[in-house]
């Protein structure tokens, strides 16, 4: 059975650092491309980036290059998102997903097949 | 900022039909990017309902189908149940600077 499986919920004040992780199990973790999808309060779903835990190749969404880091450890099948510096405005649930691929219409298509059952990130004062 | 549209909210009685659109653009759904569609219960993380425009996963009932033309995107549910009260988003991939891969805005549905 393919599982992702997230690190607790945590709480932190503006300006620490943090690093929250996805372990993948029930599956051949590095043949699979690992996202991040961040969801604010009431808000929708925003993806942030990718990594190919085969070789570390690793994409970011315009709205997050910068911002945040991705990074994987393949020995313990594991992916990685992490801050160096938080805002309130991180204040969000964070999803890690598995990301399939098809050849269709032309073109290779893209979709999530599993989902991690996200993280809790609160930054207050 | 999402560049695939859905409407914020559609509502029906159990038993009927709602349709959900989700809108694109040339760089994304009218591209020939597939559209695939998810399904997010309160308080629990999103889970795949369709993929390929109008394949559904194994388990996922067949009350639940997506279309593709052009643009835009459908999905419809039909015989509408109570447990069907969710947030529903689309999501393509885009050839922009936008980002790869793009989510709808999000629709929740209720039943009346």
């Amino acid at each position: 059975e393919v599982q992702l499986v997230q690190s607790g919920a945590e709480v932190k004040k503006p300006g620490e650092s943090l690093k929250i992780s996805c372990k993948g199990s029930g599956y051949s973790f590095t043949s699979y491309w690992i996202g991040w999808v961040r969801q604010m309060p009431g808000k929708g779903l925003e993806w942030m980036g990718i990594i190919y835990p085969g070789d570390s190749d690793t994409r970011y969404s315009p709205s997050f290059q910068g911002q945040v880091t991705i990074s994987a450890d393949k020995s313990i099948s594991t992916a990685y998102l992490q801050w160096s510096s938080l805002k309130a405005s991180d204040t969000a649930m964070y999803y890690c997903v598995r990301r399939v691929y098809y050849y269709g219409s032309g073109s290779y298509q893209y979709y999530f097949d599993y989902w991690g059952q996200g993280t809790l990130v609160t930054v207050s004062s | 900022q999402s560049v695939l549209t859905q409407p914020p909210s559609v509502s029906g009685a159990p038993g009927q039909r709602v349709t959900i659109s989700c809108t694109g653009s040339s760089s994304n759904i009218g591209a020939g990017y597939d559209v695939h569609w998810y399904q997010q219960l309160p308080g629990t993380a999103p889970k795949l309902l369709i993929y390929g425009n109008s394949n559904r996963p194994s388990g996922v009932p067949d009350r639940f189908s997506g279309s593709k033309s052009g643009t835009s995107a459908s999905l419809a549910i039909t015989g509408l149940q109570a447990e069907d009260e969710a947030d529903y988003y689309c999501q393509s991939y885009d050839s922009s600077l936008s980002g790869l891969y793009v989510f709808g805005t999000g629709t929740k549905v209720t039943v009346l």
